[in-house]
């Protein structure tokens, strides 16, 4: 059965960093493109990064560019999302999701707040 | 603002069949697949359709899913009380060079 486990989500000051880890099970996690999916609170879903099976290519959404990395693991079934610079509408729970987002995490939460 | 356009709200009774729309341009829908997917409350998103109109196991096929040209539609025939949910769509953009999901559609069973 197909598992994704979200962490590292908690509060943050705003110019801050967290770093996110998607720890994948029951498939073969480097032979599937990864994606970080974001949800603000009472908004819908945004699309904020893919990451290909080979760490090549990558896509940012325009509003995390330059300031979140996406990276994976797949000796260790890993999927990362390093975020930094972060601002008050990056609050959100972040999913990680595969392929076509065809699996979900439960999500982890992200709260940036002096 | 997404460049796919859901409508914010559906509606309908037990038994109907609704329909919630996925309008894009050349760039998104007019050349490539659309996916939706279905929220249930306070839960991670579940795929409904992959493809324009592919069902993956275990979705019932009261589910179904159609492109024509730069616009998408999701049905939902027999509507139950438990199909109360948001209902995303997706697709890729080429002039933004990644994936874009609608607003989303709010659907509520009357």
């Amino acid at each position: 059965e197909v598992h994704l486990v979200e962490s590292g989500g908690g509060l943050v000051q705003p110019g801050g960093s967290l770093r996110l880890s998607c720890a994948a099970s029951g498939f073969t996690f480097s032979s599937y493109e990864m994606n970080w999916v974001r949800q603000a609170p009472g908004k819908g879903l945004e699309w904020i990064s893919y990451i290909s099976t080979s760490s090549s290519p990558i896509y940012y959404a325009d509003s995390v560019k330059g300031r979140f990395t996406i990276s994976r693991d797949n000796a260790k079934n890993s999927l990362y999302l390093q975020m930094t610079s972060l601002r008050a509408e990056d609050t959100a729970v972040y999913y990680c999701a595969r392929g076509w987002f065809d699996y979900w995490g439960q999500g982890t939460l992200v709260t940036v707040s002096s | 603002q997404s460049v796919l356009t859901q409508p914010p709200s559906a509606s309908g009774t037990p038994g109907q069949r609704v329909t919630i729309s996925c309008s894009g341009s050349s760039s998104n829908i007019g050349s490539h697949t659309v996916y939706w997917y279905q929220q249930l409350p306070g839960t991670a998103p579940k795929l409904l359709i992959s493809k324009n109109n592919q069902r993956p196991s275990g979705v019932p096929d009261r589910f179904s899913g159609s492109k024509s040209g730069t616009s998408a539609s999701l049905a939902i025939s027999g509507l139950r009380s438990e199909d109360e949910a948001d209902y995303y769509c997706a697709t890729w953009d080429d002039s933004l060079s990644g994936r874009v999901f609608g607003g989303g559609t709010k659907l509520t069973v009357l």
